[in-house]
Parts: structure tokens; C-alpha cells; sequence
């Protein structure tokens, strides 16, 4: 049975640092074909993709907020860990990790989300 | 960047209807579209992956067809758990993937 589950801080300041760490099971991210991603969605609004890790410990972020993320993984202990730099209030959303199958290009299984807020 | 557009960003439907979803993107994009449902306060869930493909454990009440730019989910007889939100997704420039804005989808 896959599972994963988001944790990390409900309220940060704005120009402070995120770090998010995604604690799955029920797969191995050191098997081929697997990837962990982070996708956050905003209260009322869409999804966006932010960042991906793969099996093979490639790494990959949306162009827009590259300079800003950092994605890692310890395959030891089944964790992925995202961090966000200089935190600002239109980044309040649901984030959520999720993992991805390279072959089938989707996203099969997602942890619940952890709400972000930016806030003074 | 490739955009994605889904129509209707909502509807509104009876218990029984049938029921379809468009999504279009910006450029070809083969087959490489997934349709995710998501109801208030839950995480997506993968219903199709590659246009037409029923992920394990979706009625088979849903189906997805398209290729190229167009593309459609349909629900053939909808349940009372299916009023959710609808998402599609463009996976052909992964990693870099981008989603529809959403369909609403709402009891009459």
C-alpha cells in the first residue's frame, strides 16, 4: 500500500525559508522508474507542479520559481525534503508530495497536503 | 510554457446524466494528458493517464479520449460521488507538467 504524508511548519514569515518533507511508503525511490513530486495548490485556484526527484537522484523545478527551490531525498529513510526560499504571502497554498511513474507520466498516488501559510 | 484550457469551468448535473469535459491545449501534446478528480479538502486522484487509460480502481463509468490537442472526459451516468473538481494534466513536457484550471462539477 502507497503512502505518503506531507509535514512541516503551518505559518511562516514572509522572507523566511520553507522546508517541507514528503515520509512515504510502500515503495522504494531507489527503484527505477519512481519519482517523488511536490505540487502546490492555492485556496480556490489550480494546481501547479513544482519540483520533481527522481529514482536516479535527478532533479528538476518549475522555470518560474527555480532559484527558490531545492528538492532532496534520503532513500534510507523514504523522505524527499523541499525547501523554498524567501517565503512571500502569494505563496499560501496546500502542498502536497506525490508519487509519479516515470512510464505511465502521471502522478498515481498523493499525501493529503499540508496548508502553508505566509503570514506577518 | 504549453496551456492547458478545460470547458466548462463548471456544470451543473443530475444524478444519472452523462456527462463530458473538454480540455485543450496550447500545442500537440500526443496522448500525454491524465485527468485528476478532487473533491473539498482531499488530495487529487488519478482517474486516466495517456489519454484513454482507467487508472486501477476507477469505475469504468469514466473515460477519456482525445489525442493531439483535443481532449474529453466523460462520465456516463453520474453517481453522487462524482460532483467533484476535474483537473487535466499535460505530461508530454515532463517533468515539467502543467494542469487545466479546473471543472466544477455540481449537483442540478
Amino acid at each position: 500500500q502507497v503512502t505518503l504524508r506531507e509535514s512541516g511548519p503551518a505559518l511562516v514569515k514572509p522572507t523566511q525559508t520553507l522546508t517541507l518533507t514528503c515520509t512515504f511508503s510502500g515503495f522504494s525511490l531507489s527503484t527505477s522508474d519512481m519519482c517523488v513530486s511536490w505540487i502546490r495548490q492555492p485556496p480556490g485556484k489550480a494546481l501547479e507542479w513544482l519540483a520533481r526527484i527522481d529514482w536516479d537522484d535527478d532533479k528538476y523545478y518549475t522555470t518560474s520559481l527555480q532559484t527558490r527551490l531545492t528538492i532532496s531525498k534520503d532513500t534510507s529513510k523514504n523522505q524527499v525534503v523541499l525547501t523554498m526560499t524567501n517565503m512571500d504571502p502569494v505563496d499560501t497554498a496546500t502542498y502536497y508530495c506525490a508519487r509519479t511513474r516515470i512510464s505511465a507520466a502521471a502522478t498515481d498516488y498523493w499525501g493529503q497536503g499540508t496548508l502553508v501559510t505566509v503570514s506577518s | 510554457d504549453i496551456q492547458m484550457t478545460q470547458s466548462p469551468s463548471s456544470l451543473s448535473a443530475s444524478v444519472g446524466d452523462r456527462v463530458t469535459i473538454t480540455c485543450r491545449a496550447s500545442q500537440s501534446i500526443s496522448n500525454y494528458l491524465n485527468w485528476y478528480q478532487q473533491k473539498p479538502g482531499k488530495a487529487p486522484k488519478l482517474l486516466i493517464y495517456a489519454a484513454s487509460s482507467l487508472q486501477s480502481g476507477v469505475p469504468s463509468r469514466f473515460s477519456g479520449s482525445g489525442s493531439g490537442t483535443d481532449f474529453t472526459l466523460t462520465i456516463s451516468s453520474l453517481q453522487p460521488e462524482d460532483f467533484a473538481t476535474y483537473y487535466c494534466q499535460q505530461s508530454y513536457t515532463a517533468p515539467q507538467v502543467t494542469f487545466g484550471q479546473g471543472t466544477r462539477l455540481e449537483i442540478k
